[in-house]
């Protein structure tokens, strides 16, 4: 069975541009959320889908989106990117989203580097 | 607000000795509680979680945590600490209800296994 894939693992973009960042869910979970982590900041929760709907989101300027597609695939885009903006974006999939019976499953990430 | 406090950025252990890496939580009503591993430039591997079935869980790689609703804390244990054991560790916490998909996690612990 697949794990979660992110694509691509490294991006390097320059201040200013914007950034569409893939992943590709356990086949048959239907839930995914994305994660930014940074050195000072730690592991922050930036959004979750579910059925292409955002059902939860984080503390995050509106400059970080998301959407999520019929067959469960998400992308998440950043526009105007900032310094600060470089981090590992983590997607991680889940059947449904809840705690109780389920458990989120992290793909390896995406390295963005903003210059 | 929930929030998870992870004791010790850093801790470092012999090969063969206990590891005890220190979680506590600040919530209203007990939470799901989860411990993750991550090696470098992966993304995160669910050890264990918690989810009000038994206060003593046992995870992947001889890990268990014990759930400790007095101390509000879940602290997470391995009788004899192995090379491979060195990573970074996380404690996270999520509700039920509409947190769907949203983790809160610890600042992490830096575990190092010396021989």
């Amino acid at each position: 069975k697949a794990g979660v894939t992110q694509t691509p693992r490294y991006l390097i973009k320059t201040r200013g541009q914007q950034v569409t960042l893939s992943c590709s869910p356990i086949s048959g979970h239907r839930s995914v959320s994305w994660y930014q982590q940074t050195p000072g900041q730690g592991l922050q929760f930036l959004f979750e889908y579910f059925s292409e709907t955002q059902r939860n989101k984080g503390n995050f300027p509106g400059r970080f989106s998301g959407r999520q597609f019929s067959n469960s695939r998400s992308e998440m885009n950043v526009s105007t990117l900032e310094l600060g903006d470089s981090a590992l974006y983590l997607c991680a999939s889940s059947l449904v989203g809840g705690a109780m019976n389920t458990e989120a499953f992290f793909g390896q990430g995406t390295r963005l580097t903003v210059v | 607000a929930q929030s998870v406090t992870q004791l010790g950025s850093h801790v470092s252990v012999s090969e063969g000795a206990l590891v005890l890496l220190r979680c506590n939580y600040s919530s209203s009503v007990p939470p799901y509680l989860f411990w993750y591993v991550q090696y470098p430039n992966q993304g995160l591997q669910l050890l264990l979680k918690y989810t009000s079935a038994a206060t003593l869980v046992k995870g992947i790689n001889g890990f268990e945590a014990e759930f400790k609703k007095s101390e509000t804390s879940f602290h997470l244990t391995k009788p004899s600490a192995h090379m491979s054991d060195a990573a970074e560790y996380f404690c996270a916490v999520m509700h039920g209800g509409t947190s769907y998909g949203k983790l809160t996690f610890g600042q992490g612990t830096i575990l190092t296994v010396h021989p």
